[in-house]
């Protein structure tokens, strides 16, 4: 199993240019998280789904779209990237409401 | 505001040392996570605890679900416990602290 995937690892935006970032587990899991990680602030919920076919925003979704493609997959789109979304997304899975979260390695976003 | 917060920000141990870090959290929750952020910037969950106390190796964590208080803490510290600890808890939604920067010193 290769657990939480996520690409890419990093990447350099210019302010205006859209990106989505990837998200993929292999666990069967009900539940998908996008999370932002910046200096000093903790991780930080964008959005979340709870199940296919769903998707809820979370503390900070302005600026940032989700698809929940499949069980899989979890998409998390910058339409037009600002220098405030300069941070580390982490992706994360659980399979229940009691669950442990697994976590994806993380993608390093700048936008310049 | 903080829904969740940590002590101390960063510790430093000598290699053998007892470790404590501790979160106070001030939402109404179902269960708290404690994970560990390795220098690579991976994130591992620890310990899930909804009550009581659960204990895994050297690792110990506790939690008081009427003082909204949990405690993580490492038996016999090593170097390579050196990693940042985040405490999280699942509310509504998860909220998580800013972490613990945990370095022992052989």
């Amino acid at each position: 199993n290769a657990g939480v995937t996520q690409t890419p690892k990093f990447q350099v935006l210019k302010t205006g240019q859209s990106m989505t970032l990837q998200c993929a587990q292999d666990m069967n899991h009900n539940s998908m998280y996008w999370y932002r990680q910046d200096p000093g602030m903790g991780l930080r919920l964008i959005y979340y789904s709870a199940s296919e076919g769903t998707t809820d925003k979370g503390e900070v979704p302005n600026g940032y779209n989700v698809s929940r493609l499949n069980k899989r997959e979890f998409s998390l789109r910058l339409e037009s990237a600002a220098p405030s979304q300069t941070s580390v997304y982490f992706c994360a899975s659980m399979a229940g409401v009691s669950d442990t979260q697994y976590f994806g390695p993380g993608t390093r976003l700048t936008v310049l | 505001k903080n829904e969740v917060e940590q002590s101390p920000q960063n510790l430093t141990a000598q290699e053998g040392e007892f470790i404590t870090i501790n979160c106070s959290y001030s939402v109404g929750i179902s269960a708290l996570h404690w994970l560990q952020q390795h220098p690579g910037g991976g994130i591992v969950s620890l310990f899930m605890l909804s009550s009581g106390k659960k204990k895994h190796g050297r690792l110990i964590a506790t939690i008081n679900i009427q003082e909204k208080h949990s405690s993580l803490h490492i038996t016999a510290s090593h170097p390579r416990d050196s990693a940042v600890y985040i405490c999280a808890v699942r509310s509504s939604q998860f909220y998580f602290g800013t972490g613990t920067s945990l370095t022992v010193i052989p």
